[in-house]
């Protein structure tokens, strides 16, 4: 059974660009959560997605928006990139909405120059 | 502000003794919680968990303690393996949120 996959899985970008990644949950998991990870922090909750709506959002501006699609996968967009964006973005599938273990994907490292 | 807390940045163990991993958090409405686990180039992997209904939850040589009253868990290893070598990462489910823990990194010695 394939697990949480995204991808890319490393990304490098400038100062102003805009980046889409990916992830694609475990099969039959319909919950989808994002988390940006800074070295020596714990991940950061961005969003949640259940059944191709949002249904939570984390303290990170508007540059950064996402969508499900309705085969449950998943993208996250940020636009006008900072120095400060730099991380790890880990994506996380879940059972339900509410689903008390998430399961996460290997993540996609984003250096921006 | 943050609800959950790991103060023990890293801590070294040698092969074989227990690890002791600890975490705090603040949120009296959290009910529940897990364990993380993360080597380098991957994303954490579910360890184990315990609902606030327990004190005490085991799986094989991982055993996950809560103390409600002190608002602290601990994760126990043993024994500990050179493989268990990671950040570990203590979280709690929150409205549609989880919320992590800055990780504590174990490092166990052969």
């Amino acid at each position: 059974d394939a697990g949480v996959t995204q991808s890319p899985t490393h990304l490098i970008k400038t100062r102003g660009q805009h980046v889409t990644l990916r992830c694609s949950p475990i099969s039959g998991h319909k919950s989808v959560s994002w988390y940006q990870q800074v070295l020596g922090q714990g991940p950061q909750f961005i969003f949640q997605y259940y059944e191709k709506e949002e249904r939570g959002r984390g303290n990170f501006p508007d540059r950064f928006s996402a969508r499900q699609f309705p085969n449950y996968s998943s993208e996250l967009n940020v636009n006008a990139l900072l120095l400060g964006d730099s991380a790890l973005y880990l994506c996380a599938s879940s059972l339900m909405e509410g689903s008390e273990t998430q399961y996460f994907g290997p993540g996609t490292r984003l250096l921006v120059l | 502000d943050q609800q959950v807390k790991q103060n023990s940045p890293s801590l070294s163990v040698q092969e074989g003794r227990i690890s002791i991993l600890n975490c705090d958090y603040t949120n009296s409405m959290f009910d529940y919680f897990l364990w993380y686990k993360k080597y380098p180039a991957e994303g954490p992997t579910f360890l184990i968990s315990i609902s606030s209904i327990k004190d005490k939850n085991e799986d094989g040589r991982f055993t996950v303690f809560l103390n409600k009253s002190a608002k602290h868990l601990s994760l126990h290893i043993v024994p500990s393996q050179p493989g268990d070598s990671a950040v570990y990462f203590c979280a709690a489910p929150y409205g549609q949120n989880f919320v992590f823990g800055p990780g504590t990194r174990l490092s166990v010695l052969p």
